[in-house]
């Protein structure tokens, strides 16, 4: 299985809403992230988890939350987003220590705030 | 520091012609080169990834890539190109030991014409 679940596939939230993005890997991997991505453009790096513990936060705003419950699941708490937030939202995960591993990628959550 | 510069945000090519995406990086130290595809509205999925070794690497999908550290170049090229490699085409650098930051180009636009 080298698949990267990510639900919901797309998603409309109000700027007063509280949501929460999910995504889900069975490959083993330690390392998890979260990207955005703008159309036409490459994805940015939000937060990035190894062994379940934050270890990259890319100076995200506060409304966004990332929790790792444990190694096979990431969660993206969102809250009081604005309209500029909305995007594509990345989930990957690699193998943590490994020196020449790729990141799987998940199909990712549109996101549109109203 | 590294960076990621693809030349031509946009390429068209004809059904059936040589398909050549261009991508130059900077590295004060050994690169690990990955090209990675986003079909519309999908995740990225990697094409080919060079770390060490041969400096030809074959990925998916008929596409391969050249290693040339003299150009400091990772060109991608597929010899015949089909409509569905209508696509954005991503380059990204990372350096050994640090996989989780990937540094990424701002991308290549396929089109495919009949």
């Amino acid at each position: 299985d080298t698949e990267v679940t990510q639900t919901p596939k797309h998603l409309v939230m109000g700027m007063t809403n509280k949501k929460s993005l999910k995504c889900e890997q069975h490959m083993g991997h330690r390392a998890m992230y979260w990207y955005k991505q703008k159309a036409k453009k490459p994805p940015e790096l939000m937060f990035v988890y190894s062994y379940e513990k934050l270890s990259i936060n890319e100076s995200v705003p506060s409304r966004f939350s990332p929790e790792c419950p444990n190694s096979s699941l990431l969660n993206l708490h969102l809250h009081a987003l604005q309209p500029e937030d909305s995007a594509l939202y990345l989930c990957a995960s690699s193998q943590q220590g490994a020196k020449d591993t790729e990141a799987f990628f998940g199909q990712g959550t549109r996101l549109t705030v109203v | 520091a590294q960076s990621v510069t693809q030349l031509g945000s946009h390429v068209s090519v004809s059904e059936g012609a040589l398909v050549l995406l261009r991508c130059n990086y900077s590295s004060s130290v050994p690169p690990y080169l990955f090209w990675y595809v986003q079909y519309p509205n999908q995740g990225l999925q990697l094409l080919l990834k060079y770390t060490t070794g041969a400096t030809l690497v074959k990925g998916i999908n008929g596409f391969e890539a050249e290693f040339k550290k003299s150009e400091t170049s990772f060109h991608l090229t597929k010899p015949s190109a089909h409509m569905s490699d209508a696509a954005e085409y991503f380059c990204a650098v990372t350096r050994a030991g640090n996989n989780r930051k990937l540094i990424w180009g701002l991308g290549t636009s396929l089109a495919v014409n009949p």
